[in-house]
């Protein structure tokens, strides 16, 4: 079984710019949670879809945002771009997704830099 | 908030056994996780333990949970150098079950 996919694998972006990330899951599996990483801040949870709906939001401002199609593809928007976006962006999949504590399955990132 | 603190580092010899501490601040949490993150790679679950249990085991991991404490522990028996990565704690609790993640311990393994 394939795992969690994720393109671009690197990015490199201006200021002001906007960018789409890209997320597959496991095979089966109806959730998918975004997660961003920097040094600083460390690992924090962006948002989690389930069947296509937004069912968790963290605490990020309305720059990001992102959807997630009937074959359960996610996709991750952040538009204005700052240098603080710069961060390793994960995605996590789940068959049930974050309510039931069922085991999230991360991809290996993309790697976003902003300049 | 919610909080999870880990110590940024560790350095253990090749053989020995490493012990990972976390603490957290949330007394609801129902969930604890550990994850290990190679470089240049994704997160990947190890292990995690309900709030209700005290020790849970696999193979050469053991944790350990004192909840009255809010402390968290992930013992690595026989460290190998492939154990070499940063390690996450994490806990979630019932409701929307998002997950709170420390800051990551580094684990060198050195021969």
């Amino acid at each position: 079984k394939a795992g969690v996919t994720q393109t671009p694998r690197y990015l490199i972006k201006t200021r002001g710019q906007q960018v789409t990330l890209s997320c597959s899951p496991i095979s089966g599996h109806r959730s998918v949670s975004w997660y961003q990483q920097t040094p600083g801040q460390g690992l924090q949870f962006l948002f989690e879809y389930f069947s296509e709906t937004q069912r968790n939001k963290g605490n990020f401002p309305g720059r990001f945002s992102g959807r997630q199609f009937s074959n359960s593809r996610s996709e991750m928007n952040v538009s204005t771009l700052e240098l603080g976006d710069s961060a390793l962006y994960l995605c996590a999949s789940s068959f049930a997704g974050q309510q039931t504590g069922d085991e999230q399955y991360f991809g290996p990132g993309t790697r976003l830099t902003v300049t | 908030g919610e909080d999870v603190e880990q110590s940024l580092f560790l350095s253990v010899r090749e053989g020995d056994s490493s012990v990972i501490n976390c603490t957290y601040t949330d007394s609801s949490s129902t969930y604890l996780y550990w994850y290990k993150q190679e470089p240049g790679a994704g997160l990947q679950l190890l292990t995690y333990i309900f709030s209700n249990m005290d020790m849970k085991q696999d193979q050469r991991l053991t944790v350990l949970l004192n909840k009255k404490d809010k402390h968290l522990s992930l013992r690595i028996a026989d460290t190998q150098t492939g154990d070499s990565a940063i390690y996450f704690c994490a806990e979630s609790t019932g409701g929307s079950y998002i997950p709170t993640f420390g800051r990551g311990t580094s684990l060198i393994v050195h021969p």
